[in-house]
């Protein structure tokens, strides 16, 4: 079975420093997905940042890296200098490529950002 | 293109009352899938769809109902609110089942049963 793990329910950070948002996944599928959404206060889901399961290079979106360690199963965001409107809730999540396996979500966490 | 669209915003509805939720997309896209959110708990599989006709159930479908008779729409029925089911209400969809897809997500219907 697939399963996301987000143990941080909630993370401060000073605006201007960089964050580590932590995401471990479980799946026996060679094949796999992993996405990173941010849910601001307004409630909507915002796409992140993508990493594939056969990628070789660490996935980077502007301010947003992902730091990929396939071995560990573990695809913790990066987010370089925060800013007052990165606080927000973000979550981890991942898409199997075999059989009947929809996104499949952690349980968030919530990121605030400190003047 | 509109996108992911989901009506009504916001609903109110009493114990017992039964509703449809509205999802359509515009990206001729052939996956849509239902979420629950609920505090605490993530984003949790209602239902989806991987084509027109074509519907199965996901984590937590009691009490819940689709059809996919188009590409475009795919409506979430609730046959007799509880409680329980207040939450807010995603839908999503993309092109296909797979790995290096991204999903759009609609943004959200919160349902409150009294």
């Amino acid at each position: 079975a697939q399963k996301i793990t987000q143990t941080q329910p909630g993370m401060f950070v000073q605006e201007k420093e960089a964050v580590t948002l932590d995401c471990t996944y479980d799946t026996s599928d060679p094949s796999y997905g992993l996405f990173w959404y941010k849910q601001p206060s307004s409630g909507e889901m915002i796409f992140l940042i993508y990493q594939g399961s056969y990628d070789q290079q660490n996935a980077t979106e502007g301010r947003y890296s992902l730091n990929f360690q396939k071995a560990r199963k573990s695809a913790n965001l990066v987010i370089s200098a925060s800013q007052l409107g990165d606080s927000a809730m973000y979550f981890c999540a991942m898409l199997s490529g075999s059989g009947n396996t929809p996104l499949v979500f952690g349980k968030g966490t919530r990121l605030s950002v400190i003047a | 293109n509109a996108g992911v669209t989901q009506t009504p915003k916001f609903q109110v509805l009493k114990t017992g009352q039964s509703m449809t939720l509205q999802c359509a997309q515009d990206m001729n896209h052939e996956y849509m899938s239902w979420y629950r959110q609920d505090p605490g708990m993530g984003l949790r599989l209602i239902h989806y769809s991987v084509g027109a006709g074509i519907t199965d159930q996901g984590e937590v479908p009691n009490g819940y109902n689709v059809s996919r008779s188009t590409t475009e729409d795919f409506p979430l029925r609730l046959l007799s609110a509880a409680p329980s089911q207040t939450s807010v209400y995603f839908c999503a969809s993309s092109y296909y089942r797979g790995p290096h897809n991204e999903q759009f997500f609609g943004p959200g219907t919160r349902l409150t049963v009294l």
